[in-house]
């Protein structure tokens, strides 16, 4: 598609739950970005992908996060044991290239209760 | 790592004034510099980006420039219109060698026009 597509718009979990996030990027676009967004408004970076390819995960709390591209599908970002901090606004973003202009999906609002 | 500070944190203009907001980045090696627009519960918009070879582009009402030797780079909007009012970020891409550019993001400032 021509945008990048964020499915569901709102999330609600409770704590101890799990939640799981889906992204589409543009087509074409080979190379996928998560960040979470929190109240203060700050972004911070999750992880990338290169196609199917973890590129860097470097941002990754790894006790509960996990993320997939694979191929022919949704990428998908994936919470275990939800914790109340993890209540933020997760958006993905797609570029064609490395260093090409990231376009960001509309995000998908976790709430943890 | 990369690391950007973004200054204002709020900004209020009166409409038709010019507004600018300042971002400084602290790896030399960063090379790509984009600047997004984020209305309330909307996704980041990217308005305009400079890459390290440039040091100043400009898009109708706004421009970017780039001093590469201090580490800084702002944003310059004109001739402001209330539907400038918006959060505006500015963010760094991680050096080249690190692969796949993640984008560090400044701290974001909240920019009100004013009728």
């Amino acid at each position: 598609g021509e945008e990048v597509a964020q499915t569901p718009k709102h999330l609600v979990r409770g704590e101890g739950q799990k939640a799981k996030l889906y992204c589409a990027p543009i087509k074409g676009h080979s190379y996928v970005f998560w960040y979470q967004q929190v109240l203060k408004n700050e972004f911070k970076f999750l992880i990338s992908f290169q196609n199917e390819n973890v590129f860097d995960e470097t941002g990754m709390p790894k006790e509960r996060f996990s993320a997939k591209c694979l191929p022919n599908s949704p990428c998908s970002l994936e919470i275990q044991a939800t914790k109340l901090e993890d209540s933020a606004v997760y958006f993905c973003a797609s570029s064609q290239e490395p260093n090409q202009p990231q376009h960001f999906g509309d995000g998908t609002r976790l709430s943890i209760l | 790592g990369e690391n950007v500070e973004q200054h204002p944190s709020t900004l209020s203009v009166q409409e038709g004034d010019s507004a600018v907001i300042k971002c400084t980045y602290s790896d030399s090696a960063s090379n790509y510099f984009p600047w997004y627009k984020q209305e309330l519960g909307k996704r980041p918009q990217l308005i305009i980006d400079i890459r390290s070879n440039v040091g100043e582009k400009k898009d109708q009402r706004i421009a970017v420039t780039l001093n590469k030797t201090a580490k800084h780079f702002s944003l310059h909007i004109t001739e402001t219109q209330p539907e400038d009012s918006a959060v505006y970020f500015c963010a760094a891409s991680s050096p080249p060698h690190q692969g796949a550019q993640k984008l560090v993001f400044g701290q974001g400032t909240r920019l009100t026009i004013n009728p």
